[in-house]
C-alpha cells in the first residue's frame, strides 16, 4: 500500500462546479497536510496547508481533514478551466524514530470543462 | 522576492560527462530538499538536507551527490550520468523540517543521451 494515495483522474467537472480531490493516507503519525497545484511541466505550488481536524477555507478553497479516517480532501467551488491541473497532496510525516519527511501522492489530474 | 532559484532550466548532455544542477534559496530556510519526477511515478526524495553540513539520503539516491556547505545553496551532482536519470528534477526548501510547507524552485529538465 503507497504511504499517499490519490486517484489519478482525470476528474472532469464542468466549469462552475465543485470539485472534490481526494486523499488518504497510511501512516498514523502524519502531522501536516499540503495540497499543491502543478500545471504540466511546472513546479508545483502550495495552495492550502491544514494541520487539524476539520475544515480550513481560502477563497475558494477549502481543505478538510479527518485524521481518525486517515484522508484530506480539497474542495474547489466555482471550477474555472485555469483551475485544470495536478493536485498533488503531501503529507508531513513524524516518524517515531528517524527523520521528518514530506510524502506525496502522484496526483490527480483535474480538468475543468468550459 | 522570496523564492528557490535552480539553474539551468534545462539540460541535454550524454552518457558519463558530470554535471551539477544549482539550488539556491533567499528565505533563510533551515531545510533544502531535491526531488524527480517521472510519469506515474510521482514525485521521488533524492536528498535532503536539514541544515549547513548535515545531508542525508532520501528513496532514492543512487547516482547522487549533494553538499551543503551554505545555508542559501544545495548543489545537486551528478558525477556520472546515465540515461535512467533523464527526469525533471526540483529543489525545495522550508523553513524548518516538519509542519512547514515546501517552496519548489521552477525544476531543471534533465536529458541524458
Amino acid at each position: 500500500q503507497k504511504e499517499v494515495e490519490q486517484n489519478s483522474g482525470p476528474l472532469s467537472v464542468p466549469e462552475g462546479a465543485i470539485a472534490s480531490l481526494n486523499c488518504t493516507y497510511s501512516d498514523r503519525v502524519s502531522q501536516s497536510f499540503f495540497w499543491y497545484r502543478q500545471y504540466s511541466g511546472k513546479s508545483p505550488e502550495l495552495i492550502m496547508s491544514i494541520y487539524s481536524n476539520g475544515d480550513k477555507e481560502d477563497g475558494r478553497f477549502t481543505a478538510q481533514l479527518n485524521k481518525a479516517s486517515q484522508y484530506v480532501s480539497l474542495l474547489i467551488r466555482d471550477s474555472q478551466p485555469s483551475d485544470s491541473a495536478t493536485y498533488l497532496c503531501a503529507v508531513n510525516i513524524v516518524p517515531l524514530s528517524g527523520t521528518y519527511k514530506y510524502i506525496f501522492g502522484t496526483g490527480t489530474r483535474l480538468k475543468v470543462l468550459a | 522576492e522570496a523564492q528557490v532559484t535552480q539553474n539551468p532550466r534545462y539540460l541535454i548532455t550524454v552518457t558519463g560527462k558530470k554535471l551539477t544542477v544549482t539550488c539556491s534559496q533567499n528565505m533563510n530556510h533551515e531545510y533544502m530538499s531535491w526531488y524527480r519526477q517521472d510519469p506515474g511515478l510521482g514525485l521521488r526524495q533524492i536528498y535532503y538536507s536539514m541544515n549547513v553540513e548535515a545531508t542525508d539520503k532520501g528513496d532514492v539516491p543512487e547516482g547522487y551527490k549533494v553538499s551543503r556547505k551554505e545555508k542559501r545553496n544545495f548543489p545537486l551532482i551528478l558525477e556520472s550520468p546515465s540515461p535512467n536519470q533523464t527526469s525533471l528534477y526540483f529543489c525545495a526548501s522550508s523553513r524548518s523540517r516538519n509542519n512547514s510547507p515546501l517552496h519548489f524552485g521552477n525544476g531543471t529538465r534533465l536529458t541524458v543521451t
